[in-house]
């Protein structure tokens, strides 16, 4: 079984400041990670997604993520926020063996303020 | 390509009424999904497809809600009689191999309203 908890449903942060938005998960197997962003009335756009190899994912818009396995985290990370980073994120969990079963974190709202 | 397209954006109907929602994949990806959020359950794994299959339909609420998938390059997502608490966005999203190893690629989603 596998499981997302992200910290926080709703993070404030000035313009320019650092962004983390905070996932960790649960997994019997090896994970696959994902972090997806969400803007108003719009669909959820995949960020970054960690499979294997190096554990510092970079992503677009200058996210990136870190995956930790001995803290069982992949938090969400940008130096410096931007207006245009308002928008709701979902942390992900997959198995490396069951394609198809993705569970969603419950999302955490991201607002910047000028 | 133009992503994943789904129509309509919105949808308003009275209860009882049957409610067909479209949705065309990224050209060569094998699987589709559709997909409900609502603010209570979050994201919600309706069906999935494989290369026009149904694989796992295990998250249909009811047998109110039906998908097929005639063709690679449509899908359907009906409701029928709709009630209320079927209010919500539904995401058709497709993935090349597998959302669990390449990601998703979302649609815009249609808002459901049931009134």
């Amino acid at each position: 079984a596998q499981s997302v908890t992200q910290l926080g449903s709703h993070v404030s942060v000035s313009e320019g400041a650092l962004v983390l938005l905070r996932c960790n998960y649960s997994s019997s197997v090896p994970p696959y990670l994902f972090w997806y962003v969400q803007y108003p009335n719009q669909g959820l756009q995949l960020l970054l997604k960690y499979t294997t190899g190096a554990t510092l994912v970079k992503g677009i818009n200058g996210f990136e993520a870190e995956f930790k396995k001995s803290e069982t985290s992949f938090h969400l990370t940008k130096p410096s926020a931007h207006m245009s980073d308002a928008a709701e994120y979902f942390c992900a969990v997959s198995d490396q063996g069951g394609y198809q079963k993705v569970t969603f974190g419950t999302g955490t709202k991201l607002q910047v303020i000028p | 390509d133009a992503g994943v397209i789904q129509s309509p954006r919105h949808e308003v109907t009275e209860m009882g009424q049957e409610v067909t929602l479209r949705c065309k994949p990224i050209s060569g990806h094998d699987y589709l999904f559709w997909y409900r959020q609502t603010m209570m359950r979050g994201l919600e794994l309706l069906i999935y497809f494989n290369n026009n299959v149904p694989i796992d339909d295990s998250g249909m609420p009811e047998d109110r809600f039906s998908a097929k998938m005639p063709n690679a390059s449509f899908s359907t997502l009906k409701i029928q009689p709709s009630e209320p608490r079927d209010s919500a966005v539904y995401f058709c999203a497709s993935s090349l191999q597998g959302a669990g190893r390449d990601g998703y690629t979302f649609g815009s989603g249609t808002r459901l309203t049931v009134v």
